[in-house]
């Protein structure tokens, strides 16, 4: 069976600080991987998405990049973190042999201070 | 971008009692999906529709997918404190990409024992 894991589950930062944030499938070949960010009102943003190895496409401008070295890797990343960037970070695969349903990991809590 | 409206978006209800939520849009969609998120967690796929009318059951949850198209509903009878957590509907949207989804802002749901 497929499962998905994010670390680290918990991150307190200070603010101009750099950060990365990572996620990982197992069980399943070529997934879409999937970046969403979860501010306190519960919608759920998506940030970055990508179908393959080194194919990123962003849905929001910002100061958060996304990266996908190998195939069942997805790695969120920052050069220097805002205040605005606290919240619930979600990575999320799906089916690259198509399938619509998104899976969810448990989630990352980032405090930026 | 693309709107679901999903209502109510907080209910409080005693044990026992049966809930119904819903989530509609001015656009079609192919796919309706149905997630449960617990406090601190990652949403959990509940139901998966993918054509118009079906009518699907996970033990005491209920979906069904808009004769429209523009609409979904999940119903949970005889709650119990456990469904505690905030439901989302997703969607695929028709001629949207096939990679992503659309999210519901979510409905939060209180049970009291």
């Amino acid at each position: 069976s497929q499962t998905i894991h994010q670390w680290p589950a918990t991150l307190v930062q200070p603010v101009g600080s750099p950060l990365s944030l990572e996620c990982t499938v197992e069980g399943t070949s070529n997934p879409n991987l999937y970046w969403y960010r979860q501010a306190a009102g519960r919608g759920l943003q998506l940030l970055f998405y990508s179908v393959g190895i080194g194919q990123i496409s962003s849905e929001v401008p910002q100061n958060l990049s996304a990266s996908r070295p190998q195939d069942r890797q997805f790695i969120l990343s920052s050069k220097k973190l805002l205040l605005s960037d606290s919240g619930f970070y979600l990575c999320a695969w799906s089916s690259g042999q198509g399938g619509y349903e998104q899976y969810f990991g448990p989630g990352t809590r980032l405090t930026v201070t | 971008g693309q709107q679901l409206n999903q209502s109510p978006q907080s209910m409080f209800i005693q044990e026992g009692e049966d809930v119904s939520m819903n989530c509609t849009s001015s656009s079609i969609f192919n796919t309706w999906l149905w997630y449960k998120q617990d406090p601190g967690e990652g949403p959990v796929l509940l139901i998966a529709l993918y054509k118009a009318g079906e009518l699907t059951s996970n033990g005491r949850l209920t979906a069904q997918f808009g004769i429209t198209r523009k609409d979904s509903f999940l119903n949970i009878s005889a709650s119990i404190p456990s469904d505690v957590g905030i439901y989302f509907c997703a969607g695929q949207l028709k001629g949207g990409s096939n990679y992503k989804l659309t999210f519901g802002k979510g409905t939060l749901l209180t049970v009291n024992p």
